[in-house]
């Protein structure tokens, strides 16, 4: 089976930098992604690591190191928008089936 | 616009019965994906499809059944063999195949409350 560790709080002030961190356990790793969901929302997208180093997209990048089963997302410039749940997910073997972590709470304070 | 739509946005159920959660995409995806999320928790995998007339169990598939006629539906019943069916249900697409298919789109989901 997967396993994925998620901080399950994270706080932070506007305009700071926050850095979310995954770590995971799983056979037949392809790739870690990650998406944002408001409160009682849809999940969104955000990222995709297929290969190690780092993604950058505007305010937020993410990181993926193979050699230490570990990625994060690290999200810049915090706005009070960005207060919301953000979940991993584990890409195994051939399947594009994503499967998720507990997702991690960001509260960003004025 | 593209996009994926649940009906409806809430439900309420009576103990016993059987409710059917309608999920429909015209983005012309080959995957389609039911998650289950309770307060506080991850995305548990229900079904999924890959393709037409085929779908395959999930992590949480027990009490629950699903079907898919169309590419563009994959519509997810709750029987009352779910013991606990109170929760949040999201649908999701992807394209499925070559780099693109990574990213899942979800619907804005259905609430589900047994009364």
């Amino acid at each position: 089976g997967q396993s994925l560790e998620q901080p399950s709080e994270v706080t932070a002030v506007e305009g700071a930098i926050v850095q979310i961190n995954c770590t995971y356990q799983t056979s037949g790793f392809y790739g870690l992604s990650w998406y944002q969901q408001h409160d009682g929302g849809a999940p969104t997208f955000l990222s995709y690591n297929g290969l190690d180093g780092l993604e950058e997209t505007g305010r937020f990048s993410s990181f993926l190191s193979r050699s230490d089963s570990y990625g994060y997302l690290l999200l810049q410039e915090l706005q009070m928008k960005d207060s919301a749940s953000y979940f991993c997910a584990v890409r195994v073997g051939g399947s594009y089936i994503p499967t998720f972590g507990r997702g991690t709470s960001l509260i960003v304070h004025p | 616009d593209g996009g994926i739509t649940q009906s409806p946005k809430y439900l309420f159920r009576k103990e016993g019965q059987n409710v059917t959660l309608s999920c429909e995409q015209n983005l012309n995806h080959d995957a389609m994906y039911w998650y289950r999320q309770d307060p506080g928790q991850g995305l548990r995998l229900i079904y999924y499809s890959q393709i037409v007339n085929d779908f395959q169990k999930g992590d949480i598939a027990e009490g629950y059944s699903v079907s898919r006629e169309k590419k563009e539906s994959f519509p997810l019943t709750v029987t009352s063999a779910q013991k606990n069916p109170t929760a949040f249900y999201l649908c999701a697409s992807s394209i499925g195949t070559g780099d693109d298919g990574t990213e899942a789109f979800f619907g804005q989901g259905t609430r589900l409350t047994v009364v």
